[in-house]
């Protein structure tokens, strides 16, 4: 059973805006990553936070930036939005680090940027 | 990352079984081979995993070839609820840093 929820569900941004979109774990899970997906693409890795450390990146400019807590919850912040920052974007928690563990994604959260 | 390769889509009756390949030729032997998929307006969702066995459980099953260079994902009855795009994914053994998804393969099931 999956756990992961997101919110908001759906948000309205202006370009320049700052926005934070918030995630929560299923309970146990020490690793938290972040997907953002265009529409009619894959997902693609934003970074990953494991224990409220950042773990990893993907090629995603530093306006876009983390936070886990202890209560499993996690944040993306992104500041300065662009048009092209327009996506659905995707949390998954994980127990560890392990290659064979199962990453368990929440339903997204439709960022649209005017 | 080692790369995996799709057909873009494939079709299916109803109640008939699925075989849903994946070529990753490049695959190093400490990557898992990942199967997610995702339903229209959901998240991706996990489906199964092998290293180098084939490996079953209740979504489907997983036929990895000996080279484990190609792989297939196999539902053995697909139903309307299996419409979905599906990533075959390679994670690297010592650590699950990230997904890398691709383009996936449509699958359409006819009633």
């Amino acid at each position: 059973e999956t756990g992961v929820t997101q919110s908001p569900t759906h948000l309205i941004k202006t370009r320049g805006q700052q926005v934070t979109l918030r995630c929560s774990s299923q309970s146990g899970h020490n690793t938290v990553s972040w997907y953002q997906q265009a529409l009619g693409q894959g997902p693609q890795f934003i970074f990953q936070y494991y224990r409220e450390e950042e773990n990893g990146r993907g090629n995603f400019p530093p306006r876009f930036s983390g936070l886990q807590f202890p209560n499993y919850s996690s944040e993306l912040n992104v500041n300065a939005l662009e048009l092209d920052d327009s996506a659905l974007y995707l949390c998954a928690s994980s127990l560890g680090l392990a290659g064979n563990d199962e990453q368990y994604f929440g339903p997204g959260t439709r960022l649209t940027v005017t | 990352d080692a790369k995996t390769t799709q057909p873009n889509s494939m079709e299916s009756n109803e109640e008939e079984p699925v075989h849903l390949p994946c070529n990753h030729s490049t695959i190093s032997g400490t990557d898992y081979i990942h199967w997610y998929r995702q339903l229209p307006s959901q998240g991706p969702e996990y489906v199964i995993h092998g290293l180098t066995s084939n490996v079953n459980n209740r979504m489907a099953s997983l036929a990895i070839a000996e080279d484990r260079k190609s792989s297939t994902l196999i539902l053995h009855r697909a139903t309307l609820r299996d419409a979905a795009v599906y990533y075959c994914i390679l994670v690297l053994r010592g650590s699950a840093r990230q997904l890398t998804f691709g383009s996936g393969t449509q699958l359409t099931v006819l009633p």
